[in-house]
């Protein structure tokens, strides 16, 4: 079964507003970490945000904040004022533990593209 | 620190040649991973390894085996690789602390003819 699900494969945001990406994730395990990575085309991956099961406030770094409902098991990216060099893949992940430890298991990735 | 490396960073092989991806990292970190990552989808867990002589399966782990050669060095190795093999893989390793944020190497793109 899907454990993170990334339902829009392309999204296009004009320079300077913001946009969300979207994640839902499935897992029984009352602690989990959810986490955002950013892939541009360089190839390399980049951690952005984190948001523990446990947080009582949304995680905000800087431009990027987590929009996190965990009622509905959801844990959207929002980027504010977005700018071209935010183009890239962004995957949502999360940690749950399996059989040897701590494992993280990432969605399919929503391709981001910023218009001039 | 250099983080996570990784060699080689290119491969071709043919069908049936084995070869070992070599991964290494200098923050001390306790656990460490392997993903392939196929064109348009996202990373999928191949091997892991939480502590120093442990490793465990991911989602992923037909046609690999892996070493947790000490606590710096986790390597992949492809016995008899196939062309459904063919990908970039990616080495992380992790803290063992509340986040266990990930730290990636720059990857190793394999292709297999």
């Amino acid at each position: 079964a899907q454990k993170i699900t990334q339902t829009q494969p392309g999204m296009f945001v004009q320079e300077k507003e913001a946009v969300t990406l979207d994640c839902t994730y499935d897992t029984s395990d009352p602690s989990y970490g959810l986490f955002w990575y950013k892939q541009p085309s360089s190839g390399e991956m980049i951690f952005l945000i984190y948001q523990g099961s446990y947080d009582q406030q949304n995680a905000t770094e800087g431009r990027y904040s987590l929009n996190f409902q965990k009622a509905r098991k959801s844990a959207n990216l929002v980027i504010s004022a977005s700018q071209l060099g935010d183009s890239a893949m962004y995957f949502c992940a999360m940690r749950e533990e399996g059989t040897g430890g701590f494992k993280t298991i990432f969605g399919a990735g929503t391709r981001l593209f910023v218009k001039a | 620190n250099a983080g996570v490396t990784q060699t080689p960073k290119f491969q071709v092989l043919k069908t049936g040649q084995s070869m070992t991806l070599q991964c290494a990292q200098d923050m001390n970190h306790n656990s460490m991973y392997w993903y392939r990552q196929d064109p348009g989808m996202g990373l999928r867990l191949i091997y892991y390894s939480a502590s120093e002589g442990t490793t465990d399966k991911g989602e992923v782990p037909n046609g690999y085996n892996v070493s947790r050669l000490n606590k710096r060095e986790f390597s992949l190795r492809l016995e008899s690789a196939a062309p459904s093999q063919t990908s970039v893989y990616f080495c992380a390793s992790s803290e063992k602390e509340s986040r266990e944020t990930q730290y990636f190497g720059p990857g190793t793109r394999l292709l297999v003819l």
